[in-house]
C-alpha cells in the first residue's frame, strides 16, 4: 500500500463550485499533516496545516480523521486562481528525524469560467 | 516568501559528469532537505540535514551525496550523473522536524 494516496483527478469545475479532495495515509504513527498547492512548473507552497479538530482558512477547510487515516480539503466558491495541483502531505520517521514529509502525487484542479 | 534560493536553476549535463546543486537560505532554519520530483511520483526525499555537518539519507539517496558546512548552505552532489537522475530538484527548509517545510524554486536538471 502506498504511503499517501490521492485521487489524481483532474477535477474540472466551474467558478463558484465547491470541490473536495480526499487523501489516505498508511502510517498510523504520522504526526503532522499538511496540504500544499503546486502551480505548473513551480515549487510546492504550503496551503494549510491540518489539525485533529479540523481547521478553516477563508474558503478552505481541512479535516483529519486519525481513526480512518483520512485527510480532506474542501474548497468553497472556487476561483480561477485555485487551479493548481493539491498535494496531501504527512510526516514519517526517517533515521533520527521525526518529521520528514511524504507527499502524495497530487490532485489536479482546473477551475473554468 | 521564505528566503530560499537554488542554483543553478537549469542545467544540462552529460552522463558520467559530476554535478553539484546549491541551496541557500537566509532564514537560519536548522533543517534542510533535498527532494526530487518526477512525473508519476510524488516528491521524494533524497537527503536531509538537521544541523551543520549533520545529514542523513532519505528514500532515494543512492547516487547522491550532500554536505552542509554552514547553516545557510546545503549542497547536493551527483558524483557521476546518470539519465535516471534527470529530474526537478527542490530544496526545502524547516525550523523543526515537525513543522511545515518551505521550498525553493527548484532546479531542472537534464542528464543526456
Amino acid at each position: 500500500r502506498k504511503e499517501v494516496e490521492q485521487d489524481p483527478g483532474p477535477f474540472n469545475v466551474p467558478e463558484g463550485a465547491t470541490v473536495a479532495f480526499n487523501c489516505t495515509y498508511s502510517n498510523s504513527a504520522s504526526q503532522s499533516f499538511f496540504w500544499y498547492r503546486q502551480d505548473c512548473r513551480k515549487e510546492p507552497k504550503l496551503l494549510m496545516s491540518v489539525y485533529s479538530s479540523g481547521n478553516e482558512d477563508g474558503r478552505f477547510t481541512a479535516q483529519l480523521n486519525r481513526a480512518s487515516q483520512y485527510i480532506s480539503l474542501l474548497i468553497r466558491d472556487s476561483k480561477l486562481s485555485d487551479s493548481a495541483t493539491y498535494l496531501c502531505v504527512v510526516t514519517v520517521n526517517y533515521g533520527g528525524s521525526q518529521g520528514n514529509l511524504i507527499f502524495g502525487k497530487g490532485t489536479k484542479l482546473s477551475v473554468k469560467p | 516568501d521564505a528566503g530560499i534560493t537554488q542554483s543553478p536553476r537549469h542545467k544540462v549535463t552529460e552522463t558520467g559528469t559530476p554535478v553539484t546543486l546549491r541551496c541557500h537560505q537566509t532564514e537560519n532554519h536548522r533543517y534542510m532537505y533535498w527532494y526530487r520530483q518526477d512525473p508519476g511520483h510524488g516528491l521524494r526525499l533524497i537527503h536531509y540535514s538537521y544541523g551543520v555537518k549533520d545529514t542523513d539519507k532519505g528514500e532515494v539517496s543512492d547516487g547522491y551525496s550532500v554536505s552542509r558546512s554552514k547553516t545557510e548552505d546545503f549542497l547536493l552532489t551527483l558524483e557521476s550523473a546518470t539519465s535516471s537522475q534527470t529530474s526537478v530538484y527542490f530544496c526545502a527548509i524547516s525550523e523543526s522536524d515537525t513543522y511545515e517545510q518551505y521550498f525553493g524554486p527548484g532546479t531542472r536538471l537534464t542528464v543526456t
